[in-house]
């Protein structure tokens, strides 16, 4: 139990273009997910928290605009990184968690989305 | 940041138990430690947590001090694939529900 999925696990694009990351929590519902960044031989860093139906909250220093993000139901979030320049390039991964009575349980990690920007 | 520390790396014989500390000096009454793995590149994995019992699951057992100030992942016999870094992680539950995650430790398990 408690899988998520991230989809592309890679991608190349050019500079300029959006890319869109799916994640998924496949056997269960996440009213809440997370979006963590990771540079090499760097911790992950979070960049934004989404809840299921609601605007995503970003850490400071993230770009709303740049980096988009839709929570439209219980088991899909997507990250779109809009005019992906090189240094966008990273490793992505995402984060579901189950939120029952008020209290976030356990984070369960996707394998990670890395993007190459040309 | 991150609130707690651990040595930045160990190395465990395989088939031996590995223990690791993580010190939380500062962790408050509310907050639960957790541990997660990260393999090379991949997402980081899910291992344990605790409030202030021991708890053992199928993975690895945590051992939190009394004072709650510090506490040991111990993987029992640990193997080739155990080989991660690990990340000790104090989380308020059902609060802002953030995971910082610090430096980590790198175990290598050895042949």
């Amino acid at each position: 139990g408690a899988v998520v999925s991230q989809h592309p696990s890679w991608v190349i694009c050019k500079s300029g273009t959006s890319v869109k990351i799916e994640c998924r929590s496949l056997d269960f519902q996440a009213t809440t997910m997370f979006w963590y960044r990771q540079f090499p031989k760097k911790s992950l860093m979070l960049m934004a928290t989404s809840n299921e139906g609601s605007k995503a909250t970003y850490e400071q220093g993230v770009e709303k605009d740049k980096f988009l993000i839709n929570h439209a139901s219980l088991t899909l979030s997507t990250l779109t990184v809009t005019s992906a320049h090189p240094e966008d390039s990273s490793f992505y991964i995402c984060s579901a968690a189950l939120v029952t009575g008020g209290f976030t349980g356990t984070q369960y990690f996707g394998p990670g989305t890395r993007l190459t920007v040309l | 940041d991150a609130k707690t520390t651990q040595p930045p790396s160990m190395d465990c014989a395989e088939g031996r138990a590995a223990n690791l500390p993580c010190n939380h000096s500062t962790i408050s009454g509310n907050e639960y430690v957790y541990w997660y793995r990260q393999i090379h590149s991949q997402g980081p994995q899910y291992i344990i947590h605790g409030l202030k019992n021991n708890e053992t699951n199928e993975m690895a057992s945590l051992i939190i001090t009394e004072d709650r100030k510090s506490s040991t992942l111990i993987l029992p016999h640990a193997t080739l694939r155990d080989t991660a870094v690990y990340y000790c992680i104090v989380r308020v539950q059902g609060g802002s529900e953030k995971l910082v995650f610090g430096k980590g430790m790198k175990l290598t398990v050895n042949p």
